[in-house]
C-alpha cells in the first residue's frame, strides 16, 4: 500500500465553523506533512511531524491546529478560518531521512 | 536550503525527449537535488533525486553537472500524460523543509 488517503476531498465551511481534515498512511512512514496550495501556486509547507511530534511549524496561524494521534494518522483542525484560507490542503508522508514524499490527492477547502 | 531557478514553461512534442533545466548555483555539499511533478488537480509525485552522480529510473534521468550548480531532468519519450508542473528542489536529506519553488509548466503536444 503506497497510498496517502485524505478525507474529505471537498469541504465548504463558514468562518465560524469547526472542521477537520484527515490524512492516513499505512506505509510505516514516521514523518508526515501538511502543505497548503493556492490556485496556480506551488505547495507551501505548513507543518511537519516526526515520530508523532511536531517538528516544524512554518509560522502558521493558530486557527490551523495539527494533530498526530498515531504514526498512521494526521489531522488538521480548522477553526475561525478566513476566506483567504480557501485552498487545496495536501498531506504527505515519508520515511526517516529522505526527501521522497508520498502525497495524497488533497482536500479542497472553501471558506465562505 | 539552496534556491532553484527553472524556466516558467516549456513545450515538448509527444514522443520526443523533454529536457528540463534547473539552476541551483548556491547548493552546498550535503544538499540533494529532488524532482517532483504535479499533474493538474493531483498531489505532487516524486520522480527522482541525486547528490553528485547521474541517476536513472523508470520515469526519468537526472543529469547533475560536475560543479553541482545545475541539473537537467530528462523525460526520454514524452507522452501527453507527462503534461504537468515540474519542480526542482534542493534539500538536505533529512526530515523537514521540502519547499517547492515556482516550477516549470511542461505541455506535451501531439
Amino acid at each position: 500500500d503506497t497510498e496517502v488517503t485524505q478525507t474529505p476531498k471537498h469541504l465548504v465551511m463558514g468562518m465560524t465553523n469547526k472542521k477537520s481534515l484527515k490524512c492516513e498512511q499505512h506505509m510505516g512512514h514516521r514523518a508526515m506533512y501538511w502543505y497548503k496550495q493556492k490556485a496556480k501556486k506551488p505547495p507551501e509547507l505548513m507543518f511537519v511531524y516526526s515520530y508523532e511530534k511536531l517538528s516544524i511549524n512554518e509560522s502558521v496561524p493558530s486557527r490551523f491546529s495539527p494533530e498526530c494521534p498515531n504514526s498512521s494518522l494526521l489531522n488538521l483542525h480548522l477553526h475561525a478560518l478566513q476566506p483567504e484560507d480557501s485552498a487545496l490542503y495536501l498531506c504527505a508522508s515519508s520515511q526517516e531521512g529522505t526527501g521522497e514524499l508520498f502525497f495524497g490527492e488533497g482536500s479542497r477547502l472553501t471558506v465562505l | 536550503d539552496a534556491k532553484t531557478t527553472q524556466p516558467p514553461s516549456m513545450d515538448c512534442a509527444e514522443g520526443r525527449a523533454a529536457n528540463l533545466p534547473c539552476n541551483h548555483s548556491t547548493i552546498s555539499g550535503n544538499e540533494y537535488v529532488y524532482w517532483y511533478r504535479q499533474i493538474h488537480s493531483q498531489g505532487p509525485q516524486y520522480i527522482i533525486h541525486g547528490l553528485k552522480n547521474n541517476e536513472t529510473n523508470e520515469m526519468a534521468s537526472l543529469i547533475i553537472t560536475e560543479d553541482r550548480k545545475s541539473s537537467t531532468l530528462i523525460l526520454p519519450h514524452a507522452t501527453l500524460r507527462d503534461t504537468a508542473v515540474y519542480y526542482c528542489i534542493v534539500v538536505t536529506d533529512s526530515w523537514g523543509k521540502l519547499q517547492f519553488g515556482a516550477g516549470t509548466q511542461v505541455v506535451v503536444t501531439p
